[in-house]
C-alpha cells in the first residue's frame, strides 16, 4: 500500500488566489512526522513545512499552512497568496518514528500559477 | 548554517567511465542519504549513512559505490553505468532518527 498518496498531478491557480494540495498517508505509528517540499525546476528540494503526528495546532510558515486532520489522515498543504514564484512540484513527505531513517514521498503535484 | 552543497551540478559520462558525486554539509548531522530522482518522478532511497556507517541499501545495484569518508562527507562512485541511470542526484542529510531533512541542489547525470 502506498504510505503518501497525492491524487492531483497537476493544479492551476490564479495569482493571489490560495491554493490546496491534498495529501493522504497510511501509517499504524502513533509517532510520525508529515513535510511538504517543493521543487522548482532547478532541482533542488526546498522544506517547507513540518507537523508532527503529536502536534495539536496545525503548522504553519508564512504563507504556507497544512491542514492536518489526524482521524482522516489527511495533511493538506494551503498556500496563500499565490506568487508566480510558486509554479512548481509539491511532494509531501512522511517519516514514522519506528523505520529509522526511511522517508516516504508522494507523486507530486505540480502547480502552475496563472498571472 | 543549513546548506548542503553538492558536486558537480551537471556530470555527462559515457558508460565506461568512472566519476564519483560529492556531498558535504557543515550541520553536524550524523544521516546522510543519497537519493535518485527522474523527471516528474518522486525522489527514489538508495542509500542511508548513520554514523558514517551504511544503514540502508535499497537494493541498489554494484555500479552505483557509495562512500562516507567522515561525519561531513558522502561520495557516490560510478562506474559502468547504463543509459537509464541518467537522472538527478540528491544528496540529503539530516539528525539520526530527527524528523527533518536537508536536501542539497544535487547533481544532473547524463550516461551517454
Amino acid at each position: 500500500a502506498q504510505k503518501i498518496t497525492q491524487t492531483q498531478p497537476g493544479m492551476f491557480v490564479q495569482e493571489k488566489e490560495a491554493v490546496t494540495l491534498d495529501c493522504t498517508y497510511d501509517t499504524s505509528d502513533q509517532s510520525y512526522g508529515l513535510f511538504w517540499y517543493k521543487q522548482p525546476s532547478s532541482g533542488e528540494m526546498i522544506f517547507l513545512i513540518y507537523q508532527g503526528s503529536y502536534d495539536e495546532q496545525n503548522a504553519t510558515e508564512g504563507r504556507y499552512s497544512l491542514n492536518f486532520q489526524k482521524a482522516r489522515k489527511s495533511a493538506n498543504l494551503v498556500i496563500s497568496a499565490s506568487q508566480l514564484g510558486d509554479s512548481a512540484m509539491y511532494f509531501c513527505a512522511m517519516r514514522e518514528a519506528n523505520t529509522g531513517n526511511q522517508f516516504y514521498f508522494g507523486t507530486g503535484t505540480s502547480l502552475t500559477v496563472i498571472p | 548554517d543549513t546548506e548542503v552543497t553538492q558536486t558537480p551540478k551537471h556530470l555527462v559520462m559515457g558508460m565506461t567511465n568512472k566519476k564519483s558525486l560529492k556531498c558535504e554539509q557543515h550541520m553536524g548531522h550524523r544521516a546522510m542519504y543519497w537519493y535518485k530522482q527522474k523527471a516528474k518522478k518522486p525522489p527514489e532511497l538508495m542509500f542511508v549513512y548513520s554514523y558514517e556507517k551504511l544503514s540502508i541499501n535499497e537494493s541498489v545495484p554494484s555500479r552505483f559505490s557509495p562512500e562516507c569518508p567522515n561525519s561531513s562527507l558522502l561520495n557516490l562512485h560510478l562506474h559502468a553505468l547504463q543509459p537509464e541511470d541518467s537522472a538527478l542526484y540528491l544528496c540529503a542529510s539530516s539528525q539520526v532518527n530527527a524528523y527533518e531533512q536537508y536536501f542539497g541542489p544535487g547533481t544532473r547525470l547524463t550516461v551517454t
